[in-house]
């Protein structure tokens, strides 16, 4: 069983409007949160690192929410555009080895229309 | 943008065939990483390295082998292609960060791989 979990699998919106992508995990020991934005044919991007203290993070029109407690995050994308369309990736860093292991989620790939 | 290269972008070839997917960063980073992703699914890590003369198999058993003789370059290799290698192979590096926080990773366009 994966141990990082997206919803939905998939979104279409309308240029213009508000979206949110919604992160859960249980990966044990916890360092870090990612969201990535990979567009199609291309590699993952960072967009916003979350450490355990921090709950709220802002990139532009991207803010991603943090809450350790419950190990669920969220990526709020504020007055989409077309370039938003892609794939939105949800990795957790564990802090159990000097490598700083990654999972990742299978994403959620967004649609944006005119 | 992240200095970070992959070459080919995109390889169709036969069954059988001996194929080598660059990359190469010039950033200078310690730690680089393959991973392979299928449409609509995770990345999976299948080798990564710290160093020059380190490489370590990851999470996901791979037939590919990988060569770290050069700090910027790290390429995979397939001895022998099979359809089942049919995949997206991307590279990522990574510096060890100075007060042990967290190592953003890098990643390179990947090179989409499809075996006849």
């Amino acid at each position: 069983k994966n141990q990082v979990e997206q919803s939905p699998q998939s979104l279409i919106i309308l240029e213009g409007k508000n979206c949110t992508l919604q992160c859960n995990y249980t990966v044990s020991p916890f360092s870090n949160l990612r969201w990535y934005k990979q567009d199609t044919g291309r590699g993952p991007v960072s967009l916003t690192i979350m450490t355990f203290s921090e709950n709220t993070k802002s990139n532009g029109r991207y803010t991603a929410t943090l809450d350790a407690d419950t190990k669920q995050s969220s990526l709020h994308i504020t007055a989409s555009q077309l370039s938003d369309s892609a794939s939105y990736i949800c990795v957790v860093s564990d802090r159990g080895s000097t490598l700083g292991r990654l999972y990742f989620g299978r994403g959620t790939q967004l649609t944006v229309w005119p | 943008e992240a200095d970070i290269y992959q070459t080919p972008r995109y390889l169709v070839i036969g069954t059988g065939k001996k194929i080598t997917l660059e990359c190469s960063q010039t950033m200078g980073h310690d730690k680089m990483y393959w991973y392979q992703q299928d449409p609509g699914m995770e990345l999976h890590l299948i080798h990564y390295s710290y160093g020059v003369n380190s490489t370590e198999k990851g999470d996901l058993s791979s037939e590919s082998t990988v060569s770290r003789i050069r700090t910027e370059h790290f390429p995979l290799t397939l001895e022998s292609a099979r359809p089942s290698h049919t995949s997206q192979y991307l590279c990522a590096s990574s510096e060890t960060p100075r007060d042990n926080s967290y190592n953003e990773q890098f990643f390179g366009p990947g090179t989409r791989l499809t075996v006849l």
